[in-house]
């Protein structure tokens, strides 16, 4: 069974640093592409950072790049995100999800249950 | 960027009522486009991949259709368990915008 279990998450003063992990079992860890998604508070969907299966390969949305760094750990099974320069709208929980296909991009098939990440002073 | 859209942003039905919900996107995307279901605290499930494909699991009431710029999601008959919020997502490119969302309530 594929499962993905996020932590990490908390309360962080606007200016600072975060990482925030995702542990998955249940499939070929290096074999797929994984992604961040995040949720504000009451809004929607916003995908935030892909990396590939080898983690080679590395994409964001405008709005983080140069802040957070999106990062694997293949032998642990194991992906990350580092959050700096945290500002009060990066503020959402974030999921990580698989990306479907093993080579391209594709849909996000599973999800991890998400964890909380709030900016405040 | 793509940008994708969503219409109608709420819809209230009943349960056994045909939904519709589009989605369009700014620029062709041929077919690479999803559906999630998404419940309150709950991660968004995939129903859909490649504008028709059913995910595994998910029931057959759901279908997706449409090509280029222009898709649909139906749920041919409404169920209790399908009032959540829907979205849609391209995959065209290594950027995955979301539309905003369709909440489906109960009328």
């Amino acid at each position: 069974e594929v499962q993905l279990v996020e932590s990490g998450g908390g309360l962080v003063q606007p200016g600072g640093s975060l990482r925030v992990s995702c542990a998955a079992s249940g499939f070929t860890f290096s074999s797929y592409a994984m992604n961040w998604v995040r949720q504000a508070p009451g809004k929607g969907l916003q995908w935030v950072s892909l990396i590939s299966g080898s983690g080679s390969n590395t994409y964001y949305v405008d709005s983080v790049k140069g802040r957070f760094i999106i990062s694997r750990d293949n032998s642990k099974n194991t992906l990350y995100l580092q959050m700096n320069s945290l500002r009060a709208e990066d503020t959402a929980v974030y999921y990580c999800a698989r990306g479907q296909r093993i080579v391209g991009a594709s849909a996000f098939d599973y999800w991890g249950q998400g964890t909380l990440v709030t900016v405040s002073s | 960027d793509i940008q994708m859209t969503q219409s109608p942003s709420t819809l209230s039905a009943s349960v056994g009522d045909r939904v519709t919900i589009t989605c369009r996107a700014s620029q062709s995307i041929s077919s690479w486009l999803a559906w999630y279901q998404q419940k309150p605290g709950k991660p968004p499930k995939l129903l859909i991949y490649k504008a028709s494909s059913l995910q595994s699991g998910v029931p057959s009431r759901f279908s997706g259709s449409g090509s280029g710029t222009e898709f649909t999601l139906t749920i041919s008959s409404l169920q209790p368990d399908d009032f959540a919020t829907y979205y849609c997502q391209q995959y065209n490119s290594y950027f995955f915008p979301f539309g905003p969302g369709t909440k489906v309530d109960i009328k």
